[in-house]
Protein backbone atom coordinates (compact mmCIF):
# COMPACT_ATOMS: atom_id res chain seq x y z
CA UNK A 1 0.00 0.00 0.00
CA UNK A 2 1.07 3.26 -0.52
CA UNK A 3 -0.43 5.22 2.04
CA UNK A 4 -0.79 8.92 1.67
CA UNK A 5 0.97 10.62 -1.35
CA UNK A 6 1.20 14.08 -1.35
CA UNK A 7 2.40 16.11 -4.52
CA UNK A 8 4.10 17.98 -5.00
CA UNK A 9 7.61 17.78 -3.06
CA UNK A 10 8.53 21.28 -3.55
CA UNK A 11 7.18 24.27 -5.08
CA UNK A 12 8.16 28.07 -5.01
CA UNK A 13 5.49 30.40 -5.44
CA UNK A 14 5.28 33.89 -6.65
CA UNK A 15 2.94 36.40 -4.26
CA UNK A 16 -0.88 36.53 -5.34
CA UNK A 17 -0.02 32.81 -7.40
CA UNK A 18 -2.54 30.30 -7.08
CA UNK A 19 -1.80 26.40 -6.69
CA UNK A 20 -3.78 22.79 -5.25
CA UNK A 21 -1.39 20.82 -3.12
CA UNK A 22 -2.43 17.28 -4.07
CA UNK A 23 -3.32 14.20 -1.49
CA UNK A 24 -4.58 10.88 -1.76
CA UNK A 25 -4.78 8.18 0.05
CA UNK A 26 -5.69 4.45 -0.37
CA UNK A 27 -6.36 2.74 3.20
CA UNK A 28 -10.14 3.70 2.91
CA UNK A 29 -10.09 6.46 5.56
CA UNK A 30 -12.71 8.11 6.61
CA UNK A 31 -11.31 11.10 7.88
CA UNK A 32 -8.35 13.29 6.15
CA UNK A 33 -6.73 16.11 7.53
CA UNK A 34 -4.18 19.36 6.58
CA UNK A 35 -1.50 20.58 8.75
CA UNK A 36 1.25 23.27 7.76
CA UNK A 37 4.35 23.05 9.93
CA UNK A 38 6.49 26.37 10.36
CA UNK A 39 10.06 26.24 11.07
CA UNK A 40 11.08 24.92 14.28
CA UNK A 41 7.75 24.47 15.73
CA UNK A 42 4.00 22.32 15.54
CA UNK A 43 1.95 21.38 13.79
CA UNK A 44 -1.61 23.73 12.93
CA UNK A 45 -4.68 22.36 11.29
CA UNK A 46 -5.58 23.91 8.41
CA UNK A 47 -8.75 21.75 7.36
CA UNK A 48 -9.93 18.41 8.05
CA UNK A 49 -12.81 16.49 6.52
CA UNK A 50 -14.78 13.52 8.27
CA UNK A 51 -16.01 12.05 4.82
CA UNK A 52 -16.62 12.96 1.17
CA UNK A 53 -18.37 16.44 1.12
CA UNK A 54 -17.72 17.27 4.48
CA UNK A 55 -15.16 19.74 5.69
CA UNK A 56 -14.56 22.18 8.28
CA UNK A 57 -12.23 24.52 9.23
CA UNK A 58 -9.54 24.01 11.37
CA UNK A 59 -7.04 26.19 13.77
CA UNK A 60 -5.80 28.18 10.60
CA UNK A 61 -8.05 28.08 7.46
CA UNK A 62 -7.56 32.09 6.49
CA UNK A 63 -6.36 31.77 3.25
CA UNK A 64 -6.81 28.37 2.15
CA UNK A 65 -9.75 25.96 0.59
CA UNK A 66 -10.26 22.23 0.41
CA UNK A 67 -13.05 20.08 -1.46
CA UNK A 68 -13.52 16.24 -0.88
CA UNK A 69 -15.81 14.71 -3.40
CA UNK A 70 -13.97 11.10 -3.30
CA UNK A 71 -13.10 9.02 -0.19
CA UNK A 72 -9.23 9.10 -1.69
CA UNK A 73 -8.53 12.37 -1.96
CA UNK A 74 -8.53 15.76 -0.51
CA UNK A 75 -6.55 18.63 -2.36
CA UNK A 76 -5.94 22.01 -0.45
CA UNK A 77 -6.00 25.04 -2.32
CA UNK A 78 -4.11 28.06 -2.14
CA UNK A 79 -5.86 31.17 -3.73
CA UNK A 80 -3.82 34.09 -3.32
CA UNK A 81 -0.20 33.14 -1.86
CA UNK A 82 1.59 35.22 0.79
CA UNK A 83 4.51 35.24 2.32
CA UNK A 84 3.26 33.89 5.54
CA UNK A 85 2.41 30.71 3.77
CA UNK A 86 5.71 29.81 3.05
CA UNK A 87 5.64 26.33 5.21
CA UNK A 88 6.17 22.73 5.03
CA UNK A 89 2.34 21.24 4.35
CA UNK A 90 1.22 17.78 5.26
CA UNK A 91 -1.81 15.71 5.07
CA UNK A 92 -2.87 12.80 7.12
CA UNK A 93 -5.74 10.48 7.17
CA UNK A 94 -7.23 8.08 9.79
CA UNK A 95 -9.89 5.75 9.70
CA UNK A 96 -12.23 7.73 12.08
CA UNK A 97 -11.54 11.05 14.62
CA UNK A 98 -9.63 10.27 17.98
CA UNK A 99 -7.25 7.98 16.83
CA UNK A 100 -3.43 8.14 15.39
CA UNK A 101 -3.10 9.51 11.89
CA UNK A 102 -0.92 8.43 9.27
CA UNK A 103 1.02 11.42 6.96
CA UNK A 104 2.26 11.99 3.73
CA UNK A 105 6.06 13.40 3.02
CA UNK A 106 5.13 16.40 2.86
CA UNK A 107 5.21 19.83 0.51
CA UNK A 108 7.65 22.47 0.77
CA UNK A 109 5.76 25.11 -0.29
CA UNK A 110 8.02 29.28 -0.50
CA UNK A 111 6.08 32.28 -1.59
CA UNK A 112 8.55 34.92 -2.94
CA UNK B 1 -8.81 25.48 23.30
CA UNK B 2 -6.40 22.94 23.90
CA UNK B 3 -2.50 23.49 24.05
CA UNK B 4 0.23 21.42 24.40
CA UNK B 5 3.92 22.05 25.07
CA UNK B 6 6.91 20.14 25.83
CA UNK B 7 9.34 20.96 29.02
CA UNK B 8 12.97 21.32 26.34
CA UNK B 9 13.01 22.33 23.04
CA UNK B 10 16.52 19.86 22.92
CA UNK B 11 17.16 17.03 24.52
CA UNK B 12 20.78 15.44 24.20
CA UNK B 13 21.91 12.02 25.26
CA UNK B 14 24.83 9.43 25.17
CA UNK B 15 23.94 6.20 23.23
CA UNK B 16 23.01 3.73 25.08
CA UNK B 17 21.21 6.14 27.94
CA UNK B 18 17.71 6.16 28.16
CA UNK B 19 15.72 8.98 27.42
CA UNK B 20 12.81 11.06 28.90
CA UNK B 21 10.71 13.80 26.57
CA UNK B 22 7.95 15.28 29.02
CA UNK B 23 4.98 16.98 27.35
CA UNK B 24 1.69 18.98 28.73
CA UNK B 25 -1.32 19.31 28.27
CA UNK B 26 -4.04 21.58 29.33
CA UNK B 27 -7.41 20.22 28.66
CA UNK B 28 -8.48 17.83 31.33
CA UNK B 29 -11.27 16.17 28.63
CA UNK B 30 -8.42 15.05 26.69
CA UNK B 31 -8.52 11.38 26.22
CA UNK B 32 -6.43 10.16 23.53
CA UNK B 33 -2.65 10.65 23.91
CA UNK B 34 0.15 10.33 21.06
CA UNK B 35 3.92 10.53 20.45
CA UNK B 36 5.28 11.10 16.82
CA UNK B 37 8.71 11.02 15.57
CA UNK B 38 9.52 13.23 12.70
CA UNK B 39 13.04 12.81 10.95
CA UNK B 40 14.49 15.89 9.26
CA UNK B 41 12.58 16.33 5.69
CA UNK B 42 9.67 13.44 6.72
CA UNK B 43 6.18 13.49 7.66
CA UNK B 44 5.14 12.29 11.21
CA UNK B 45 6.08 8.42 12.33
CA UNK B 46 3.61 7.00 14.74
CA UNK B 47 5.74 5.72 17.60
CA UNK B 48 3.10 4.83 20.30
CA UNK B 49 -0.53 6.17 21.95
CA UNK B 50 -2.31 5.86 24.67
CA UNK B 51 -6.11 6.37 25.66
CA UNK B 52 -7.17 7.61 29.11
CA UNK B 53 -7.92 4.53 30.82
CA UNK B 54 -4.40 3.52 31.41
CA UNK B 55 -1.65 5.22 33.14
CA UNK B 56 1.46 3.16 31.00
CA UNK B 57 1.97 1.37 28.05
CA UNK B 58 5.26 -0.52 26.66
CA UNK B 59 6.06 -1.17 23.30
CA UNK B 60 10.16 -1.62 21.85
CA UNK B 61 11.86 0.21 23.68
CA UNK B 62 9.49 2.72 24.04
CA UNK B 63 7.23 3.60 26.99
CA UNK B 64 4.62 6.34 27.47
CA UNK B 65 3.31 7.52 31.06
CA UNK B 66 0.14 9.03 31.54
CA UNK B 67 -0.86 11.12 34.47
CA UNK B 68 -3.79 12.77 34.36
CA UNK B 69 -3.97 14.85 37.71
CA UNK B 70 -1.33 16.96 36.64
CA UNK B 71 -1.89 16.52 32.77
CA UNK B 72 1.20 15.52 31.78
CA UNK B 73 2.51 12.53 29.48
CA UNK B 74 6.32 11.20 29.12
CA UNK B 75 8.04 8.84 26.30
CA UNK B 76 11.01 6.85 27.47
CA UNK B 77 12.95 5.60 24.98
CA UNK B 78 15.22 2.51 26.27
CA UNK B 79 18.98 2.30 25.39
CA UNK B 80 18.91 5.19 23.06
CA UNK B 81 20.64 4.67 19.76
CA UNK B 82 21.59 7.17 17.07
CA UNK B 83 18.60 6.66 14.71
CA UNK B 84 16.53 7.84 17.30
CA UNK B 85 17.82 10.97 16.87
CA UNK B 86 14.63 12.85 15.36
CA UNK B 87 12.39 15.70 16.73
CA UNK B 88 9.31 14.13 18.84
CA UNK B 89 5.92 15.73 18.91
CA UNK B 90 3.07 14.51 21.29
CA UNK B 91 -0.14 15.16 20.23
CA UNK B 92 -3.81 15.21 21.92
CA UNK B 93 -7.45 14.72 21.34
CA UNK B 94 -10.76 13.93 22.87
CA UNK B 95 -13.31 12.33 21.95
CA UNK B 96 -15.54 15.39 21.09
CA UNK B 97 -12.82 16.72 18.94
CA UNK B 98 -12.02 15.21 15.22
CA UNK B 99 -8.15 16.39 15.10
CA UNK B 100 -5.17 15.80 16.90
CA UNK B 101 -3.45 18.79 18.56
CA UNK B 102 0.05 18.95 18.18
CA UNK B 103 2.86 19.93 20.51
CA UNK B 104 5.81 22.12 19.46
CA UNK B 105 8.37 19.23 19.55
CA UNK B 106 11.52 18.15 21.33
CA UNK B 107 14.89 17.73 18.95
CA UNK B 108 16.75 14.26 20.78
CA UNK B 109 20.50 14.34 19.82
CA UNK B 110 22.12 11.52 20.62
CA UNK B 111 25.68 11.96 20.93
CA UNK B 112 28.13 8.75 20.10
Amino acid sequence: NAGVTQTPKFRILKIGQSMTLQCTQDMNHNYMYWYRQDPGMGLKLIYYSVGAGITDKGEVPNGYNVSRSTTEDFPLRLELAAPSQTSVYFCASSYRGNEKLFFGSGTQLSVL
Amino acid sequence: GESVGLHLPTLSVQEGDNSIINCAYSNSASDYFIWYKQESGKGPQFIIDIRSNMDKRQGQRVTVLLNKTVKHLSLQIAATQPGDSAVYFCAVSDTGRRALTFGSGTRLQVQP
